[in-house]
């Protein structure tokens, strides 16, 4: 199947600072990604769409401000956590679709 | 709005048993379902996709069958073995190129020795 992949696969930062995480479909090209947060436990929380080229689309209750989405190239999207709180801690996941849909390994972001 | 339900929400099963996984959606207008499995602390694996217009796909020991008619969609697992205990979860898409998954609620599956 295709391959979805996310760097880093974790990361700690101290509150007040801003963490990218890069999701790359390595080997097809998604004009669609999706970012996902998960909580323990929990099952999948969409927060964006984002498609190659345009401005993502937040879903209810995300704030666009604070997770920003780039998503430009087909083959790459980025999302950052600006001034990350402890409540940011969560881990995220990136899916890219062609017709079936891929999910990257996950991020754990712990904020500190 | 499209509600996706999985029972059971917890299995236990010796090695080498066959068992079933069911899902269950409301809104039976969907362009295609997926079953994932998510193993702790890891992304989503995507273990089989059947569009709208099919009935089953199956892939090694997996099966799944799709009744879009009844909402119904089962993953059957045959001889069962300890690396398979994960989450299994079901999605369903809508129609639409931007068309966002609905996830089922989860089975998490445990495979005893």
């Amino acid at each position: 199947g295709a391959v979805v992949s996310q760097h880093p696969s974790w990361v700690i930062c101290k509150s007040g600072t801003s963490v990218k995480i890069e999701c790359r479909s390595l080997d097809f090209q998604a004009t669609t990604m999706f970012w996902y947060r998960q909580f323990p436990k929990q099952s999948l929380m969409l927060m964006a769409t984002s498609n190659e080229g345009s401005k993502a689309t937040y879903e209810q209750g995300v704030e666009k401000d604070k997770f920003l989405i780039n998503h430009a190239s087909l083959t790459l999207s980025t999302l950052t956590v600006t001034s990350a709180h402890p409540e940011d801690s969560s881990f995220y996941i990136c899916s890219a679709r062609n017709e079936e849909q891929y999910f990257g390994p996950g991020t754990r972001l712990t904020v500190t | 709005k499209q509600e996706v339900t999985q029972i059971p929400a917890a299995l236990s099963v010796p090695e080498g048993e066959n068992l079933v996984l069911n899902c269950s959606f409301t809104d039976s207008a969907i362009y295609n379902l997926q079953w994932f499995r998510q193993d702790p602390g890891k992304g989503l694996t995507s273990l089989l996709l059947i569009q709208s217009s099919q009935r089953e796909q199956t892939s090694g020991r997996l099966n799944a069958s799709l009744d879009k008619s009844s909402g119904r969609s089962t993953l059957y697992i045959a001889a069962s073995q300890p690396g398979d205990s994960a989450t299994y979860l079901c999605a369903v898409r809508p129609y639409g190129t931007a068309s966002k998954l609905t996830f089922g609620t989860g089975t998490r599956l445990q495979v005893t020795l």
